[in-house]
């Protein structure tokens, strides 16, 4: 079946550093969207990408569809505090309509 | 005020015992999913509906099952043939292939 796989699974920066989280799926995806969970809390959608080579920003956060519409990456510029959580990639392939959603990246923050 | 509730926040049972975990919407959301997320790890599909009286299989159904008899309510039963209950719910409803709506979860403990 599909599987999607994120790397790093987790990632301990300074504040002011930046942080990116590549995801990678074994079969072509019709879009992929990304979620953020803060610790104790429940996913929280952030963006969704169609196009393939697709490059999206919002504020400090770049996401990125690849040309082949199997990987994705998101980058946070100067991490701040406020960006602790995990983040998940979630795909759709062409025929299911359900989401597969990537393993995660936990992302920590320090002063 | 629109979203998902989902009830209780935190559930204890003893092994053995059925338990139903309560999800509500009135985002007015055709599709609605369970998933299942152990420590540290991504989230699995357990039971989808994508419309009322209709439901299929995720990736991990087996000790699980489901109904779906009006648009907003989706609950989901832990059977004892499910081995390892022991986990965090998180149920999410959305329209179509866009973004999920989670609701804040429910922490099953089975000792």
């Amino acid at each position: 079946g599909q599987q999607v796989m994120q790397i790093p699974q987790y990632q301990h920066v300074q504040e002011g550093e930046d942080f990116t989280t590549y995801c990678n799926s074994s079969t072509t995806l019709s879009n992929i969207q990304w979620y953020k969970q803060r610790p104790g809390g429940h996913p929280v959608f952030l963006i969704q990408l169609v196009k393939s080579g697709e490059v999206k920003k919002q504020k400090r956060l770049t996401f990125q569809f690849g040309e082949a519409k199997k990987n994705s990456s998101l980058h946070i510029t100067a991490t701040q505090t406020t960006d602790v959580g995990t983040y998940f990639c979630a795909g759709f392939t062409g025929t299911a309509s359900k989401l597969t959603f990537g393993t995660g990246t936990r992302l920590q923050v320090t002063l | 005020d629109g979203g998902i509730t989902q009830s209780p926040k935190y559930l204890f049972r003893k092994e053995g015992q059925n338990v139903t975990l309560s999800c509500e919407q009135n985002l007015n959301h055709d599709a609605m999913y369970w998933y299942r997320q152990d420590p540290g790890q991504g989230l699995r599909l357990i039971y989808y509906s994508q419309i009322v009286n209709d439901f299929q299989k995720g990736d991990i159904a087996e000790g699980y099952s489901v109904s779906r008899e009006k648009k907003e309510s989706f609950p989901l039963t832990v059977t004892s043939a499910q081995k390892n209950p022991t986990a965090f719910y998180l149920c999410a409803s959305s329209i179509n292939a866009y973004e999920q709506y989670f609701g804040p979860g429910t922490r099953l403990t089975v000792t």
